[in-house]
């Protein structure tokens, strides 16, 4: 089946340090897979970070940035800059581009940023 | 304002117990999802309901089942809890392509 693997956490960083949380992927059931971050902010639901739908191609939201890479089975998350604001959990996940399609996530990563 | 909501947010049980949780979208999304999040295993699909009365077991189903009479709401149901049903419930419904609104979740406990 489908599944995703991820940095295991928790990962603390200082305010204004670099970082990137690693995803791979493995889709066997879905020939075009579509790859996600989302993130968890205390409190609230998951949201979508960003989203890309084509191999070789970059997503990018709030200063975070995700290459799709096709070859590696790989959609790294990376930011230059942290906030203590980006304190989450983020999740890395794959599904098919058909509407209601299923959503496979890795395990999260919960991100601490200290000031 | 696209929203999922879920009732309760919290919630603790008996073992044995029957437990409700509700999940309201005011999108007129056709699919709504129900996952479970447990630490370091990410999010489960449990069941998928592609419109009123259309569902499907997900991955996890055992021990749950779930109703969808209005396109807006979609419950989930565990007749006699278990421990190991003590999880984070997280509704979630989408319109077109694989774009997943989600609600806050509901943490439920089972003692």
């Amino acid at each position: 089946g489908d599944s995703v693997t991820q940095t295991e956490g928790p990962v603390t960083v200082s305010e204004s340090e670099s970082l990137i949380i690693n995803c791979t992927y493995s889709a066997t059931s879905i020939a075009y897979p579509n790859l996600f971050w989302y993130v968890r902010y205390p409190g609230e639901g998951l949201q979508l970070l960003l989203k890309v739908i084509t191999a070789g191609q970059k997503g990018s939201s709030r200063g975070f940035e995700a290459t799709y890479n096709k070859e590696t089975t790989s959609f790294h998350l990376q930011k230059a800059s942290v906030q203590e604001s980006d304190s989450a959990v983020y999740y890395c996940a794959l599904g098919g581009n058909n509407a209601g399609a299923k959503l496979t996530f890795g395990g999260g990563t919960r991100l601490t940023v200290r000031p | 304002d696209m929203k999922v909501t879920q009732m309760p947010r919290y919630l603790i049980k008996r073992m044995g117990e029957n437990v409700l949780l509700e999940c309201g979208q005011d999108m007129s999304h056709e699919t709504m999802y129900w996952y479970r999040q447990d630490p370091g295993l990410g999010l489960q699909l449990i069941y998928i309901s592609y419109d009123v009365d259309s569902n499907s077991e997900g991955d996890i189903p055992k021990g749950y089942r779930v109703s969808r009479k209005k396109r807006e709401h979609f419950s989930l149901i565990l007749d006699s809890a278990k421990t190991n049903q003590t999880s984070v419930y997280f509704c979630a419904s989408s319109l077109q392509g694989p774009e997943v609104f989600f609600g806050k979740g509901t943490r439920l406990t089972v003692v």
